[in-house]
């Protein structure tokens, strides 16, 4: 089946824009999650939503980040006035709430690059 | 606050050369250890999940194990194929959902 889909795949932006990112979970999965992956560091977690859950932001390095989930499906994450220290590859994920333990399935990413 | 380090940074193994990837974790209340695969310009791949010390899982020519303190990953006779970084990653504490990743090790296999 479809698995998790990322849109845009690459995205150039100049420093103080605003840009937005999107992510299309698994279908059916309830859970999704952002992640933040820069050059030569881990995989750092932003934010999770769960179904009408209140999202859990504690991994939201400013207030210029944002996300939202819409009709428990797709979700949108936005930055504000861009910094260069922004550029990495955003990662979305979705699971199945009915996991034992929730084993996350990931999109291709989107590198974002600020200029 | 929860620890991952994996090693070696990056390993560059011959065609059948068989090896091992660490993870070594200090954390209170494992929950779960999760294996991951990624290819360059794409999302990681879940490849395991272990929830106990002495658990074992195979898949192809990979096996992961876990101790108390780490687990590997075995790659046995690999192919160039095999050729990923492998990310590993833990769930602990109050949070089911939250993973605490390690850097990776970057494998190459040459034919």
């Amino acid at each position: 089946g479809a698995g998790v889909s990322q849109s845009p795949s690459n995205k150039v932006t100049e420093k103080g824009k605003d840009v937005e990112l999107r992510c299309d979970p698994i279908s059916g999965h309830t859970a999704l999650y952002w992640y933040r992956q820069s050059l030569g560091q881990g995989l750092e977690f932003l934010i999770y939503f769960q179904g009408n859950s209140a999202p859990d932001k504690s991994g939201l390095p400013s207030d210029r980040f944002s996300a939202e989930r819409t009709g428990g499906s797709v979700s949108t994450l936005t930055i504000q006035r861009t910094q260069q220290e922004d550029s990495a590859v955003y990662l979305c994920a979705s699971s199945d709430r009915t996991s034992t333990l929730l084993s996350q399935y990931f999109g291709p990413g989107t590198r974002l690059t600020v200029l | 606050e929860d620890q991952v380090t994996q090693s070696p940074e990056a390993l560059r193994l011959q065609e059948g050369e068989s090896s091992s990837l660490n993870c070594s974790y200090t954390v209170s209340g494992l929950r779960g250890l999760f294996w991951y695969r990624q290819d360059p310009g794409k999302g990681p791949e879940f490849l395991f999940t272990l929830y106990s010390a002495g658990e074992e899982k195979e898949k192809e020519r990979l096996k992961a194990t876990l101790t108390k303190k780490e687990s590997f990953l075995h790659i046995t006779a690999p192919k160039p194929e095999d050729s990923a970084t492998y990310l590993c990653a833990l769930n602990s504490g109050g949070s089911n959902y939250k993973l605490t990743f390690g850097k990776g090790t970057l494998l190459t296999v040459e034919s």
